[in-house]
């Protein structure tokens, strides 16, 4: 039974178009990120996201807009692709932004390529 | 300016040979350290939390050092199958919270 859960695994598309990555999380966590690992295997936080209140990395382009329709939902939006998007995107999750500091639960991953 | 280090980038070893994966940190406000292994193609997967100096975790052939400025993961006696990278994370006080180091790919020959 995944834990976290991500789709699709694969997006290959053009420059300039809108697409979307969904994440699902069955373990009844609070809290869920976006994180990007790019090719230099670097993973860079980029939204978390705590009972319907958004923290934005600052340094994310605007092009990017997550969307939770619900606590066990988080997906991610992203408008007018780059080259520079190409990546792997994980979604993760954890009990408690707070406290005790938890242990984040990731998804297998999307990988991106922007053509 | 926060950030986390680890080393080396890349760890060759036969197998039994046991060896030590350096993390170091430079944050204000530590809350927590964070170990994570990741094998090719797949999400992270935790494996240990440290809170505070002095505090060690063991876990199989794994063990989790934790001092004010760095981070150590000891790993006894390795098997093939603990190939994979390694990746310490910091979550801390000042800035966006959580900061992952690049990782340490450790490769185990038979």
């Amino acid at each position: 039974d995944t834990a976290v859960s991500q789709t699709p695994k694969y997006l290959v598309t053009q420059m300039g178009n809108d697409k979307s990555i969904k994440c699902e999380q069955n373990l009844g966590h609070d809290t869920m990120y976006w994180y990007k690992q790019d090719s230099k295997k670097f993973l860079k936080i980029m939204f978390s996201y705590n009972n319907k209140e958004l923290i934005i990395n600052e340094t994310v382009p605007n092009r990017f807009s997550p969307k939770s329709p619900d606590k066990a939902h988080l997906n991610l939006h992203i408008n007018s692709l780059e080259l520079g998007d190409s990546a792997v995107y994980f979604c993760a999750s954890s009990q408690d932004e707070d406290r005790p500091y938890n242990e984040q639960f990731f998804g297998p991953g999307t990988r991106l390529t922007v053509l | 300016e926060d950030q986390v280090t680890q080393s080396p980038e890349a760890l060759r070893l036969q197998e039994g040979e046991s060896s030590s994966l350096n993390c170091s940190y430079t944050v204000s406000g530590l809350r927590g350290l964070f170990w994570y292994r990741q094998d090719p193609g797949k999400g992270p997967e935790f494996l240990f939390t440290l809170y505070s100096a002095g505090e060690e975790k063991e876990k199989e052939r794994l063990k989790a050092t934790l001092t004010k400025k760095e981070s150590f993961l000891h790993i006894t006696a390795p098997k093939p199958e603990d190939s994979a990278t390694y990746l310490c994370a910091v979550e801390y006080t000042g800035g966006f919270k959580t900061i992952f180091g690049a990782g340490t790919r450790l490769f185990v020959k038979a």
